[in-house]
Formats: structure tokens, C-alpha cells, sequence
């Protein structure tokens, strides 16, 4: 079945760096990437997602890369907040339809 | 408002005793699935299904239970439960369709079992 790492499990930066989490996979069928933002005490709710026919999507400070010959897709936090600090997870999906998720990455943004 | 709901949020029970946590959705989705979540393990998948009547294991499924009777409707059992089945669960549910395969999260359910 598909494999997901994700990296690093855990990211500190200063308020206003920048903040890169990557993930790669293994089913090169995969052709959904999304990731998911999940806040202290929340559920995970998504956050940006990419599909396989595109190799950038922004949204203000967010952004997510994807390299489908790597197998690998980034997401990427500009101009970080406080309020960016929470668990980030990926995800791939492909024929199956079933998610396959990255194990997580804690980003704690100090002030 | 779209959402999916799970009951109850809280649980502390006895080593043993049988319980559900209910989960039902509200957007007409093929897929549900369970999902324990464990610091440091990320979202570790139980249970999921396609359709209604139609389940199948995920990576952890000893020791639970699920059931797809109706669309909207996706029930996690645990017959006799044990203290490694302490965790934070998460049912979800999505669209089927090449694309189309955002999860929608419930607002979890804290087990504690003694």
C-alpha cells in the first residue's frame, strides 16, 4: 500500500520566519495531496490541497509544491503567526480513493 | 451546516465493558471512516467503508468493531474494551471521485479505559 513520511515531526521557528514541511510517498497513482491543519484540542480541517495536474497552489501565506517525478510535495507558511503553531499532517490519495496520512509535524511559532 | 458528529466526547470506562461512539454525517458521503490518534503515532486508521454494508480493516482494526447500515451512519464497537484502547478517536467522511477526497473530521472522542 502507499507509504507517507512526512518531516520534521517537529519544527520551531520565530514569529515572521518562514516554515517548510515535506512529505513524499510511494504510489505514483497518487494524485490528491491535501494537508490538514489540526489545532490544540481540535479536529484536523484542511487547510490547502493540491491535485496532480498542478505543480503550485498559493493561498495568502500558504502554499503547497508538488514534484510528481520526486514523489514528494511540500507545504509552505510564510510570515509566520503564533497562531499558525498546531500539528500539520499530508495526505495522498489516488485510485483507491482511501487517504494515506503523513504521521504529523508539530510547528510551534514563538513570539 | 455540513458537519459530521460524534458521540459521546468524553468516555471513562472499566476494562470489559462493552460501548459504542456513534458517528453520522450530513453530506451524502460514500467514504466514513475511524481513526485513533496516539502522541507521536499521528492518525492511525481502524476501520473504513465504502458504501453502505461495505467495511474494511484499516491499519489497527484488533479489538473493534464497526457497522455501515445506513449512508449516514458508521458506529465504532468495542466488544471488551482495554487500557491500550485509551486514545483520541476521530470518525471522518468524504466524497468518493478522483479528487474529491477532502475529510471532513468529527470533533473527536477522548476514551479513557481503566
Amino acid at each position: 500500500g502507499e507509504n507517507v513520511e512526512q518531516h520534521p515531526s517537529t519544527l520551531s521557528v520565530q514569529e515572521g520566519d518562514s516554515a517548510v514541511i515535506k512529505c513524499t510517498y510511494s504510489d505514483s497513482a497518487s494524485n490528491y495531496f491535501p494537508w490538514y491543519k489540526q489545532e490544540l484540542g481540535k479536529r484536523p480541517q484542511l487547510i490547502i490541497d493540491i491535485r496532480s495536474n498542478v505543480g503550485e497552489k498559493k493561498d495568502q501565506r500558504i502554499a503547497v509544491t508538488l514534484n510528481k517525478t520526486a514523489k514528494h510535495f511540500s507545504l509552505h507558511i510564510t510570515e509566520t503567526q503564533p497562531e499558525d503553531s498546531a500539528v500539520y499532517f499530508c495526505a495522498t490519495s489516488g485510485g483507491s480513493y482511501i487517504p494515506t496520512f503523513g504521521r504529523g509535524t508539530s510547528l510551534i511559532v514563538h513570539p | 451546516e455540513a458537519q459530521v458528529t460524534q458521540n459521546p466526547r468524553y468516555l471513562i470506562t472499566v476494562t470489559g465493558k462493552k460501548l459504542t461512539v456513534t458517528c453520522s454525517q450530513n453530506m451524502n458521503h460514500e467514504y466514513m471512516s475511524w481513526y485513533r490518534q496516539d502522541p507521536g503515532l499521528g492518525l492511525r486508521q481502524i476501520y473504513y467503508s465504502m458504501n453502505v454494508e461495505v467495511t474494511d480493516k484499516g491499519d489497527v482494526p484488533e479489538g473493534y468493531k464497526v457497522s455501515r447500515k445506513e449512508k449516514r451512519n458508521f458506529p465504532l464497537i468495542l466488544e471488551s474494551p482495554s487500557p491500550n484502547q485509551t486514545s483520541l478517536y476521530f470518525c471522518a467522511s468524504s466524497r468518493l471521485g478522483q479528487g474529491e477526497n477532502e475529510q471532513y473530521f468529527g470533533p473527536g472522542t477522548r476514551l479513557t479505559v481503566t
